[in-house]
């Protein structure tokens, strides 16, 4: 059974910091792995999508990167602002094609 | 192309009654499944489907049914609701292989 943990549960930082955020993963038979943030209250917001083949994936300030051998995922967000607080979610596509979640990192960026 | 739809968007239950949350995807695809969230649980697995006609439990499938009649639809069913199941629901979508996962944009429910 997949099991995908994510550290730190929670972050608080100043502005302006690059922060990296952590996501494990057990089975490394995996198809893809997903980035989303998610904002109180609301949806899931699509960041990165980085496949198997990969090993990297940015946008803008956010780079995605996997190591599936060593089952590990890290995103990096450049120059923190505060518009980047929320919770950011990492989830697993293995072989059931059913996505499997971590408990988010929860990230505040005060001004 | 309306991806994945949830319906409702916010619904209040007492105890004990039932309702049926609604999911429709118009991506053809074959794999759905249900989440619910909780306040620091990230998404936990309810049921799933990998394609018409076949379903599966996930993680905490306890209270809840699903069935897939068709390829488009995958409606979960509280059949005597408790608080217990407060919480907000996501359905998804997928294909196989690396294509990307499609969220809903999720249901709201309170059980009283």
């Amino acid at each position: 059974k997949q099991e995908v943990t994510q550290i730190p549960a929670a972050l608080s930082v100043p502005e302006g910091e690059n922060l990296v955020l952590n996501c494990s993963f057990t089975d490394s038979a995996i198809y893809n792995l997903q980035w989303f943030r998610q904002d109180p209250g609301k949806g899931l917001t699509s960041l990165l999508l980085i496949q198997s083949s990969q090993r990297e994936q940015t946008s803008g300030r956010l780079n995605a990167s996997l190591d599936k051998s060593s089952g590990r995922s890290t995103l990096y967000i450049a120059a923190s602002q505060p518009g980047d607080s929320a919770t950011y979610l990492c989830a697993v596509k293995g072989g059931s094609y059913i996505p499997t979640f971590g408990r988010g990192t929860s990230l505040i960026v005060h001004p | 192309n309306a991806g994945v739809t949830q319906t409702p968007k916010f619904q209040v239950l007492k105890t004990g009654q039932s309702m049926t949350l609604q999911c429709a995807q118009d991506m053809n695809h074959e794999y759905m499944s249900w989440y619910r969230q909780d306040p620091g649980m990230g998404l936990r697995l309810i049921h799933y489907s990998v394609g018409a006609g076949i379903t599966d439990q996930g993680e905490v499938p306890n209270g809840y049914n699903v069935s897939r009649s068709t390829t488009e639809d995958f409606p979960l069913r509280l059949l005597s609701a408790a608080p217990s199941q407060t919480s907000v629901y996501f359905c998804a979508s997928t294909t196989g292989g690396e294509e990307t996962q499609y969220f809903g944009p999720g249901t709201r429910l309170l059980v009283l």
